[in-house]
């Protein structure tokens, strides 16, 4: 089975500044490779999938990146609004499986 | 733009049975592949069990066997999770996902979730 690996697992930071998020994979997943942002009493919301591509309606602070076995979330200027906590997941037919989240607070 | 919404969430002992439903509007349901999401309050996201668009095909996490059916109703835009044999450990949020046209896909339209609660 392929396990995600997310760090860190909690992540402090200010509003305007620029955070990564890395999801690493326990073998080659190509790019099938998601990112969602959970906020507390919601249900996650879809951000990015196939490791770049951005959601219609998602602000374009929010970029993806990788392939292979190593990811990054990468938010440059941090809003208010993005204070949550964020999973990557990789998919594939019946396979789907979440990295264990990093909770962005605020420092 | 679609929504999901799940129901038949409660309260039942170890061992004991529950039908999970979610209901579909907005979109085309019956060319869509659906699934079943959970999470534990305070913790991650599991996959439960998705289904395609024609139930031809569907699939289980590891952790079902062989407890759980999923099932759909392209007439009635529903999807079902049939869970059996209930543990402690089953207690969680249940959400109702879809993946779009393909099985293989991200997550891209969640329902707010039936609560399971799994306690003697």
């Amino acid at each position: 089975d392929i396990q995600m690996t997310q760090s860190p697992s909690t992540l402090s930071a200010s509003v305007g500044d620029r955070v990564a998020i890395t999801c690493r994979a326990s073998q080659n997943i190509n790019n099938f490779l998601a990112w969602y942002q959970q906020k507390p009493g919601r249900a996650p919301k879809l951000l990015i999938s196939r490791a770049s591509a951005l959601e219609s309606g998602v602000p374009s602070r929010f970029s993806g990146s990788g392939s292979g076995t190593e990811f990054t979330l990468t938010i440059s200027g941090l809003h208010p609004d993005d204070f949550a906590t964020y999973y990557c997941q990789n998919y594939g037919s019946y396979s789907y499986t979440f990295g264990q989240g990093t909770k962005l607070e605020i420092k | 733009e679609g929504q999901l919404q799940e129901s038949g969430g409660g309260v039942v002992q170890p061992g004991g049975s529950l039908r999970l439903s979610c209901v579909v509007s907005g979109f085309t349901f019956d060319e869509y592949a659906m699934h079943w999401v959970r999470q534990v309050p305070g913790k991650g996201l599991e996959w439960v069990s998705g289904i395609s668009w024609d139930s031809g095909t569907w699939g289980y996490g590891d952790f079902v066997k062989g407890r759980f059916t999923v099932s759909r109703d392209n007439g009635k835009n529903s999807l079902y999770l049939e869970m059996n044999s209930l543990r402690l450990e089953d207690t969680a949020l249940y959400y109702c996902v879809t993946t779009g046209l393909s099985v293989a896909d991200a997550f891209d339209l969640w329902g707010r979730g039936t609560a399971v609660i799994v306690s003697s």
